[in-house]
């Protein structure tokens, strides 16, 4: 079956450690996003990628960075410098060719404890 | 700035019955898509159903529905026959072409349907 992977589904660090959240996509979609997600605020995008080696920032990109080497995923790596880390995370990926582009499939979400 | 407006934190409904949530979006743009998203308990967003801007008649997926009414920018969703399984944090979304390139989805802070057996 086709989705997205996030791993894990809860991830506990200390304070001042960078981490790194896995997103794997095989829909074979070229555009992936991550999102993160707090009581009250909704979903805001944090970094999105259209295509292999490029990315752009979202609405909330201080404190975070990504990378994009291959087409299936996505890593998001939370850095020392994110001030209020502790949050859920979800991953998304959307098709530019065929289908819905305007449709965004999502992954079960990790739910990040920085203590 | 395109913005997603849910004015209700809460609704509650009793099984069978029906229930509309509201959402108002504000967009500049003449091309635009709007979305509906559950996240249950699970936290695993789904989507709900969809509509096309350019499209004048409302879309339908079974027992959800929703009231498009573009000059009022005002999508609400309406769940027919509410279910158990329907509780869950629904969001509405606009897709934001961000100049041009972009297929980026703003959200609404969401509505929290609690169903009552």
């Amino acid at each position: 079956d086709g989705g997205i992977t996030q791993s894990p589904k809860y991830l506990f660090r200390k304070e001042g450690q960078n981490v790194t959240l896995s997103c794997e996509q095989n829909l074979n979609h070229d555009a992936m996003y991550w999102y993160r997600q707090d009581p009250g605020q909704g979903l805001r995008l944090i970094y999105y990628s259209q295509i292999v080696n490029d990315f752009q920032k979202g609405d909330i990109a201080e404190g975070y960075s990504v990378s994009r080497e291959k087409k299936e995923s996505f890593p998001l790596t939370v850095t020392s410098a994110q001030k209020n880390p502790t949050a859920f995370y979800l991953c998304a990926s959307s098709t530019r060719q065929g289908g819905n582009p305007y449709e965004q499939y999502f992954g079960p979400g990790t739910r990040l404890t920085v203590t | 700035a395109q913005t997603v407006t849910q004015s209700q934190p809460e609704m509650s409904v009793q099984e069978a019955e029906t229930v509309t949530l509201s959402c108002t979006y504000d967009t500049s743009e003449s091309d635009y898509y709007l979305f509906w998203y559950k996240q249950p308990p699970s936290r695993q967003m789904i989507l709900v159903i969809r509509q096309e801007a350019y499209k004048q008649q409302n879309a339908t997926e079974n027992r959800f529905s929703v009231n498009f009414q573009k000059a009022a920018k005002s999508f609400s969703l309406k769940i027919s026959d509410s279910q158990l399984g329907d509780a869950a944090m629904y969001f509405c979304a606009d897709r934001s072409r961000d100049g041009g390139a972009t297929n980026k989805l703003i959200f609404g802070t969401g509505t929290l349907l609690a169903v009552q057996p």
